[in-house]
């Protein structure tokens, strides 16, 4: 078990320029969540899939943001034309399924994005 | 909604002093109560948890008691360490569709020698 990994761990980019972070969960974790957070602030939820079913996106993903998990293991966030407030840690997170009370979340490392 | 609020930092103490950290919580159901550590420029790291009224969470020397009369869950350290330089977040996490976990804002903790 390797733990949840994240791929590119930083990421600098201009203004306007796409960009793109992928998410490995632990395996046989069906639930995969992405957060983000920035500096001096606490987590916040983006977005949530049940094997490859996104069931819950927070109104902070706009419409310049898409997630995926074509085949519910890997997930990827895409971020279109970035904006300065996008510059963030974008950490991605996996747990079981319910029927654990206190089924812990782990989270990979993060994926720092500053925009320039 | 559901909500943490955690004590304000920065919390500066010298090495072997008692941490105290509080934290709040406000939540519609019954929620699993967690503390996550991060330290400089890495991910959250589970530190210990509860998922019910009255359990103790502990790991590490840290500890953490569920009071669902107070909707607290305080974080405790009797003698802390220049290792446990740090930000400590509380969380809250109810039992959904989702189950998402709710962050509070954090707290950096800074341990003099």
């Amino acid at each position: 078990d390797t733990g949840v990994s994240q791929d590119p761990r930083h990421k600098i980019t201009k203004r306007g320029q796409n960009v793109t972070f992928r998410c490995d969960p632990i395996s046989e974790h069906n639930r995969l969540y992405w957060y983000r957070q920035t500096l001096g602030q606490g987590p916040e939820f983006l977005t949530y899939f049940q094997n490859e079913a996104q069931l819950e996106k927070s109104r902070l993903l706009s419409d310049r943001f898409s997630a995926e998990r074509p085949k519910g293991s890997f997930s990827t966030l895409e971020i279109q034309r970035t904006e300065q407030g996008d510059s963030a840690m974008y950490l991605c997170a996996s747990s079981p399924s319910s029927g654990v009370r206190g089924n812990t979340i782990y989270f990979g490392e993060g994926s720092w994005l500053t925009v320039v | 909604g559901d909500s943490v609020t955690q004590m304000e930092g920065p919390v500066t103490l010298s090495e072997e002093a008692f941490l105290t950290i509080n934290c709040t919580y406000t939540a519609t159901g019954y929620p699993s109560l967690f503390w996550y550590v991060q330290y400089p420029g890495e991910g959250l790291q589970l530190l210990l948890k509860a998922t019910k009224a009255d359990d103790k969470g502990s790991n590490k020397g840290f500890e953490a008691t569920y009071r669902k009369e107070t909707t607290s869950f305080h974080l405790e350290k009797g003698s802390v360490q220049v290792s446990d330089s740090a930000v400590y977040f509380c969380a809250l996490r109810v039992e959904s569709s989702a189950s998402k976990i709710i962050f509070g804002s954090g707290t950096r903790l800074s341990i003099r020698p």
